[in-house]
């Protein structure tokens, strides 16, 4: 089993509906985050958690909400979904002896 | 200026070739630097950690300039498995890890 893992992995939704993509870890770790790729722009931050009562905005967070609700956890949501969110998002987390982030296979999200 | 800036690439090569890819960091309180690899639709992996006195692993090389603000990474010997995209990647601390937009590689017979 993946030490990341995302659900769904695709997801494909209209205009204006709530979407939750959700994500959990055995890795250990407190930190974790949210990004989103786009062709061409690399990957951008959304939100991240240091801990479970840590959270805090990323570059991109407009549009976006973020629960962490165990340690192992870390949700995000589209209250009211744009097709300017369509987009491969990322969940990660930290080790933080090493630095090195460790991600989910992505979850990819097309919003009509 | 964004915070880390890479040439996109692609950067085209023959087996065997050797290739450096560059990119610089605006921020100077940034403290740890690290290459990441990515596959086509696929998670970015860790390739490496960067260090001020240069670091090497196999076939790749990863140095850091703090003066210049200022990271490569050198390939030698290209294979066809590295083709894929490199993204130079930068924590200055505090936050969490700042992404390049990543330079293609792609490597052919």
């Amino acid at each position: 089993d993946a030490d990341v893992t995302q659900t769904p992995r695709n997801r494909i939704t209209k205009t204006g509906k709530r979407i939750m993509l959700e994500c959990s870890q055995t890795k250990g770790h407190d930190r974790m985050y949210w990004y989103r790729q786009d062709p061409g722009l690399g990957l951008r931050l959304i939100y991240y958690s240091f801990d479970v009562k840590d959270i805090n905005k990323g570059e991109i967070s407009d549009g976006y909400s973020v629960s962490r609700q165990a340690q192992a956890k870390f949700s995000l949501s589209l209250e009211s979904a744009i097709p300017n969110q369509t987009a491969l998002y990322f969940c990660a987390t930290m080790g933080e002896n090493t630095g090195e982030l460790f991600f989910g296979e992505g979850s990819r999200l097309t919003v009509l | 200026r964004k915070e880390v800036e890479q040439d996109p690439g692609p950067f085209n090569v023959p087996e065997g070739a050797t290739v450096a890819f560059n990119c610089t960091y605006s921020n100077s309180a940034s403290q740890s630097f690290f290459w990441y690899r990515q596959d086509c639709r696929k998670e970015p992996k860790l390739l490496m950690s960067v260090y001020s006195s240069g670091n090497e692993d196999g076939r790749f090389t990863a140095q850091l300039n703090r003066a210049s603000q200022y990271i490569s990474l050198l390939i030698r010997d290209s294979k066809l498995s590295d083709s894929a995209t490199y993204l130079c990647v930068v924590n200055r601390g505090g936050t969490a890890l700042i992404f390049g937009k990543g330079t293609t590689l792609s490597v052919s017979s």
